[in-house]
Order: C-alpha cells, then structure tokens, then sequence
C-alpha cells in the first residue's frame, strides 16, 4: 500500500509569487490535515479537510489556503510567498473522519523563499 | 489551544543503553501519538495511545499514557543507531494535532 505521497519534494521560489503543494493520501483515507514546520515554531497546523469540506483551520494569514477534490487528494496554495513561509510542508492523512485516529505523513515538501 | 512540553530537549546515549523521553500536556489528553523523524524528513508514525493506563510497544519501543497526570512517556530499550531521530509527541483534538517541540537523540557508538 502506497503512503502519502507529497509533490513536488522540493521547491525554490521568490518573494511574491505564489506556489501550489500536492498531497496524495494513502488509498481509503478521505481525511487530509497540512502541517507547517519551521526550526523556530516547531509543527503548526493549517488545516484540515474531509469529504472536500475544511473542518479545521489554524492560525495562519489568508494567503494560505487549501482545497480536497473528490478523490480525496488535496492542494494547498500560499500566495504572494514571504520569506517567512520558508519552511517543511507535511502532509498527513487519516483512515476515519473520526477524531483521534491514526496519522500518517507523507515526506514533506521544502519551499524555500527567495 | 493544547499545549505539549517535552523532556529532554536533547540526549545522548551510548548504544546498549536504556532512553526515556516524556510529554506532558497543558489539558487533558484524548489522544496522544508518537512520531520519529529523520532531520529534513517526514514523520514516521509510531503508536498511539488512547486509554487512560495503556501501554503499546512495537520492538524496543515502550509509550504509555498516564492520563490522570496528562503525561505519556516514551521509553526505547538497548538503543542502536537506527533509534537515532526526533521524537515528537503530538495530541489529537478537533481533527487536528498539537506537538512538542520534538526530542533529539544521538546513539554512540
């Protein structure tokens, strides 16, 4: 069974533009959550979907925004890119829409800011 | 919001020998997991606890949930280089996870 599969793995871009990350959950798993990992704030999370709706969003600015198509495949999109928003983008994926069940990762996609 | 404390922040232990890493919470605790990562890497899903008293293992690992204290402990016996990593704890609320700021380990030779 193939885990969560995140594209692409890595990502250089500029202050301004904007970048689209890709997350494949493991097959059967509907619910998908986004992670952001930086050395100065640790693990922060973004959001949450199932069933394409958001369930859960954290503490982030508008220019971070995310959607679930009905395959249950997810993108996030960050927007007029800081270079604050440098940082690992991980991407879990749940086998229930229930609370508290196992999370599985993917590797994770490095957006470097320039 | 949920709030995890882990302890140590770093350890290093000489190959062969006993490691506990602790997770305390600032609320009570519905479902407290484990992770290793690899520097630069995704998170490798370890065990989760979810009753207050349980323990799991899985080879040389031991978590268990004290959830009177809010406290789980993670405990790997005769470490080898491959338990080298961080080792996160992270709490499940509201269809989202809060973690630690992780623990590193270092495996001597």
């Amino acid at each position: 069974k193939a885990g969560v599969t995140q594209t692409p793995r890595y990502l250089i871009k500029t202050r301004g533009q904007q970048v689209t990350l890709s997350c494949s959950p493991i097959s059967g798993h509907r619910s998908v959550s986004w992670y952001q990992q930086t050395p100065g704030q640790g693990l922060q999370f973004l959001f949450e979907y199932f069933s394409e709706t958001q369930r859960n969003k954290g503490n982030f600015p508008g220019r971070f925004s995310g959607r679930q198509f009905s395959n249950s495949r997810s993108e996030m999109n960050v927007s007029t890119l800081e270079l604050g928003d440098s940082a690992l983008y991980l991407c879990a994926s749940t086998p229930s829409p229930e609370r508290n069940t196992e999370a599985f990762f993917g590797q994770g996609t490095r957006l470097t800011v320039v | 919001s949920q709030e995890l404390e882990q302890s140590p922040q770093s350890l290093i232990v000489q190959e062969g020998k006993n490691l506990t890493i602790n997770c305390t919470s600032s609320k009570t605790l519905y479902g407290l997991y484990w992770y290793k990562q690899k520097y630069g890497e995704g998170l490798i899903f370890l065990m989760m606890l979810q009753k207050g008293g349980e323990e799991k293992s899985h080879e040389k690992i031991t978590a268990k949930l004290d959830e009177k204290k809010q406290q789980s402990s993670l405990h790997i016996t005769a470490s080898q280089p491959s338990h080298a990593g961080i080792y996160l704890c992270g709490a499940g609320n509201d269809y989202k996870l809060s973690f630690g700021a992780g623990t590193t380990v270092t495996v001597r030779a």
